[in-house]
């Protein structure tokens, strides 16, 4: 089983519709999660982190089940410029004095008009 | 300016040539990483650092090694390049464990 695990899609939807993916982490010990967000040919951005109790910014949701080891990323009223690859990233529980920081592959999302 | 910058952006080198990629940040952060990014693996950890004397091998460091010249700058060699080292490499840094700031990456093709 990966340590972080992503459905890769494409998730293909019509603006102004919800979308939600989640993402499963195999280590219960886990302790901060992020969702990054990546556009074609370009770095990763953070987008946000995800907190015990959830949290909200904008058209964008982000949620954590720790006792089913998922975080779930939920984009409401969807626009063409939130077409983009969606990385969930994980921070386990460090060996020596470091975290061990791992990216899922990614979740693509296209908006179509 | 951009706060983390890679060069070369984008390289085309044969076999079993040596080639360093660079990279420079301009955030004060004490850590630095080197990942690759292949089509459905995701990004891959090569080696990361927490401060000038500190290197670690990470996920996928065989055929790579860095140098940690000083707190910002951060470089990663392929002392014998392979086909299969063709990727996009991007440079992180970060403050502690805490958000990672992406350099905007080196599109590297080995032929």
């Amino acid at each position: 089983r990966k340590e972080v695990e992503q459905d890769p899609g494409p998730f293909n939807v019509p603006e102004g519709a919800t979308v939600a993916f989640n993402c499963t982490y195999s280590n219960s010990a886990s302790q901060s999660f992020f969702w990054y967000r990546q556009d074609c040919r370009k770095e990763p951005k953070l987008l946000m982190s995800v907190y015990s109790s959830g949290n909200e910014d904008g058209r964008f949701t982000a949620q954590l089940n720790r006792a089913s080891q998922y975080i779930s990323l939920l984009i409401r009223d969807s626009k063409l410029s939130d077409s983009a690859t969606y990385l969930c990233v994980v921070n386990f529980p460090g060996y020596s004095s470091a975290s061990k920081i791992i990216f899922g592959s990614g979740t693509r999302l296209s908006i179509r008009p | 300016d951009a706060d983390v910058t890679q060069t070369p952006r984008n390289r085309i080198t044969k076999t079993g040539k040596r080639i360093m990629l660079e990279c420079s940040q301009t955030k004060g952060h004490d850590r630095m990483y080197w990942y690759r990014q292949d089509p459905g693996l995701g990004l891959r950890l090569i080696y990361y650092s927490f401060d000038v004397k500190d290197i670690n091998k990470g996920e996928i460091s065989d055929g790579y090694s860095v140098s940690r010249q000083a707190q910002a700058k951060f470089s990663l060699s392929l002392e014998s390049a392979i086909p299969n080292q063709t990727a996009l490499y991007f440079c992180a840094t970060s403050e502690g464990s805490d958000t990672q700031y992406f350099g905007p990456g080196t599109r590297l093709t080995v032929l």
